[in-house]
C-alpha cells in the first residue's frame, strides 16, 4: 500500500542550526515526491517536487529510492521557515490523487 | 497565478443544518479535491472530481456529497452537520498533465455546534 511517513510531529531548532525534516514512503514503482509548506495563515502551497530538482528558499530535497526516503533540508534555519510542512507522493502518472504524510510543524527559534 | 477561492473563510452552523462550501477556480482545472485538515491527522481526502459530474469518494466520504456541475465549481455538502465535522476544510485544484501540482484555497473553518 502506498503510504508517506513523517516520523516527527514536532521539529525545534535555533537560527542558524541545519534542518531536516524527514519523510520516508512506501510505494513499488516510481513515485512521484512532492514538499508541501503552510506558513501560519496561508494557504498550502508547493514547496518543491523531486522531478524539479531545484532548491527553493534554501531548501533541499534528494529522492533515495535505496532507503525510500525523500528529507527535505536546509543548512541554515530562518525564523520565517517556521511553518507545517507535509510529504506527498504520487504514483508516476497518476495525475490525480496525493498521498499525505501527517505533517511535521517546524518552530525556529531566535 | 492561479486562483483558487473558498467561498467563506469562516462558518458556524448548528447541528443538523445542511452546509454548503463552495470552491472555484479559474484556471480551467480538470481535478478539483475536498480535504479536512485536523491537528495531528494531516489532510485527508473527502472527495475528488476529474470531470463535470465526476466524483470519487476519497479517505473519509461518511456525512459528506458533492456537486461539480460545472468545471470551475466543486461542492462539498454536509446533508446533516454533526459536532465531529467541526474542522477546516480546504480545495484544491491540478491540471491533469500537470504534474500532480495541487493549488489549495485559503480553506474555510467550519465550526458545528
Amino acid at each position: 500500500a502506498q503510504r508517506v511517513t513523517q516520523p516527527e510531529k514536532l521539529l525545534s531548532v535555533f537560527k542558524g542550526a541545519p534542518v531536516e525534516l524527514k519523510c520516508n514512503y512506501s510505494y513499488s514503482g516510481s513515485p512521484e515526491l512532492f514538499w508541501y509548506v503552510q506558513y501560519s495563515r496561508q494557504r498550502l502551497q508547493l514547496l518543491l517536487r523531486h522531478i524539479s530538482r531545484e532548491s527553493i528558499k534554501g531548501f533541499t530535497a534528494d529522492l533515495n529510492k535505496g532507503e525510500t526516503s525523500f528529507h527535505l533540508k536546509k543548512p541554515f534555519a530562518q525564523e520565517e521557515d517556521s511553518a507545517m510542512y507535509y510529504c506527498a507522493l504520487s504514483s508516476a502518472g497518476n495525475n490525480r490523487k496525493l498521498i499525505w504524510g501527517l505533517g511535521t510543524s517546524l518552530a525556529v527559534n531566535p | 497565478d492561479v486562483k483558487v477561492t473558498q467561498s467563506s473563510r469562516y462558518l458556524v452552523k448548528r447541528t443538523g443544518e445542511k452546509v454548503f462550501l463552495e470552491c472555484v477556480q479559474d484556471m480551467d482545472h480538470e481535478n478539483m479535491f475536498w480535504y479536512r485538515q485536523d491537528p495531528g491527522l494531516g489532510l485527508r481526502l473527502i472527495y475528488f472530481s476529474y470531470d463535470v459530474k465526476m466524483k470519487e469518494k476519497g479517505d473519509i466520504p461518511e456525512g459528506y456529497s458533492v456537486s461539480r456541475e460545472k468545471k470551475e465549481r466543486f461542492s462539498l455538502i454536509l446533508e446533516s452537520a454533526s459536532t465531529n465535522q467541526t474542522s477546516m476544510y480546504l480545495c484544491a485544484s491540478s491540471l491533469f498533465g500537470g504534474g500532480n501540482i495541487q493549488y489549495f484555497g485559503a480553506g474555510t473553518r467550519l465550526s458545528v455546534l
